[in-house]
């Protein structure tokens, strides 16, 4: 399978612990983007890499909130001290980087916070 | 008021009729369109890519842009079962990376 994968894809934790998602994208492309979902609406967009420089953040992420794609491959979103509200599913999407701007979605991560 | 709005249905019909799916916009700026299907507790999946106004076609999918009216359609010939599913609008502005959403209709096609 070549598309984009993330892990976990589920993830259940109580308020205040961390937790740290991983995303891989489709080999070669140096575009990488976190999205959130909440149950009934549309993928909000977060932040999105282009190799390992991170180019634009959303209000969306607060302090408490840090991506990182450290080689410019997969990438990381941990949330610190979670809270009942960051319960959605967060999608990472890959793009190639040209001047095409299609995004390919992996099947994300659910998380549940207690 | 969202920059896109989308009507979340639920929109239900038999299998084998033609499907409408709209959103209006309300930024001029926006000039990629794309449509996304997502079934349910998965990723969303890209169906349609369009650049500027125009239609485009692709086997049982067409889309359309009327940016004078800041509308977006998606039709579906001879819908089938496997067609049910939410389908997501997105959009953006040249240069910028994010895709801005709509809320997404969630389709039934009934057999």
């Amino acid at each position: 399978d070549t598309g984009v994968s993330q892990d976990p894809r589920h993830k259940i934790t109580k308020r205040g612990q961390n937790v740290t998602f991983r995303c891989d994208p489709i080999s070669e492309h140096n575009r990488l983007y976190w999205y959130r979902q909440t149950l009934g609406q549309g993928p909000e967009f977060l932040t999105y890499f282009q190799n390992e420089a991170q180019l634009e953040k959303s209000r969306l992420l607060s302090d408490r909130f840090s991506a990182e794609r450290p080689k410019g491959s997969f990438s990381t979103l941990e949330i610190q001290r979670t809270e009942q509200g960051d319960s959605a599913m967060y999608l990472c999407a890959s793009s190639p980087g040209l001047a095409e701007e299609t995004q390919y979605f992996g099947p994300g991560t659910r998380l549940l916070v207690l | 008021q969202k920059e896109v709005e989308q009507d979340p249905g639920p929109l239900s019909v038999p299998e084998g009729a033609i499907v409408s799916l709209n959103c209006t916009y309300s930024n001029s700026a926006f000039q990629y369109f794309m449509w996304y299907r997502q079934y349910s507790r998965k990723g969303p999946e890209l169906l349609m890519y369009t650049y500027s106004s125009g239609n485009k076609e692709d086997g049982r999918f067409t889309a359309q842009v009327d940016k004078s009216s800041k509308y977006i359609s998606l039709f579906i010939r001879d819908s089938q079962p496997s067609d049910s599913a939410t389908y997501l609008c997105a959009m953006s502005r040249q240069g910028a990376q994010k895709l801005v959403f709509g809320q997404g209709t969630r389709l039934t096609i009934n057999p």
